[in-house]
């Protein structure tokens, strides 16, 4: 069975531009998870879907910041205009029922 | 919100060694999981523990939800345990993938 999958795993851009992070749950799971670990801090919830809905998104830093789950399968998360300080690893997850969270391998992401 | 505290920071073993990673939480939890983040920047699912004791080859954990601390064990230690190990906690009664992480073990076993 296929894990989490996310891409790119590596994008460097540079501050003002657009990227977008796409994340393929495990099969069947009903809920994704994003989250972010930037530079010198600890790993910190972004939001949460549960299908296509957004269950949670408390942790989402502002609103430069645009997550989508269209169909309740894959996932996006862009980032419009990316700043500095956006520079980190994104991480996705995705549960089914409370067994815990399967997490993706990141996509890190350099803003210059 | 919860507040989730580890230790040891660093951790350097000798191959074969056993070693104790501890995990503080401040409030009542019914989530808790361990991960190993690999050199390569995976998250590896170790255990969902919110309490009790699970097994799983040379790693086991145990979580004493009543005195809010979980314990990861590794023995006979091997070079490719080498990475950082994070405890992750969900607030009794938040929502269950809001994991709060810890700030990681930093384990390196020497050959």
């Amino acid at each position: 069975e296929a894990g989490v999958t996310q891409f790119p795993s590596h994008s460097v851009i540079e501050k003002g531009q657009t990227v977008t992070l796409r994340c393929d749950p495990i099969s069947g799971h009903d809920n994704l998870y994003w989250y972010r670990r930037v530079m010198g801090k600890e790993i910190k919830f972004l939001l949460h879907f549960v299908k296509e809905s957004k269950q949670d998104e408390s942790g989402m830093p502002n609103n430069r910041f645009l997550a989508e789950r269209t169909g309740g399968t894959y996932s996006t998360l862009k980032v419009q205009p990316a700043e500095l300080e956006d520079s980190g690893v994104y991480f996705c997850a995705s549960s089914q029922d409370s067994i815990g969270l399967f997490f993706g391998e990141g996509s890190r992401l350099t803003v210059l | 919100g919860i507040q989730v505290e580890q230790s040891p920071p660093d951790l350097i073993l000798q191959e074969g060694a056993n070693s104790t990673l501890r995990c503080n939480f401040s409030d009542s939890v019914n989530n808790l999981q361990w991960f190993h983040q690999n050199p390569w920047g995976q998250l590896i699912n170790l255990f969902y523990i919110p309490s009790g004791t699970k097994q799983n080859g040379r790693l086991s954990a145990t979580t004493v939800a009543t005195e809010r601390y979980s314990l990861l064990y590794i023995s006979s230690s091997q070079t490719t345990d080498s990475g950082v190990y994070f405890c992750a906690a969900v607030n009794y009664g938040g929502s269950q993938g809001n994991l709060i992480f810890g700030k990681g073990t930093k384990l390196s076993v020497k050959p």
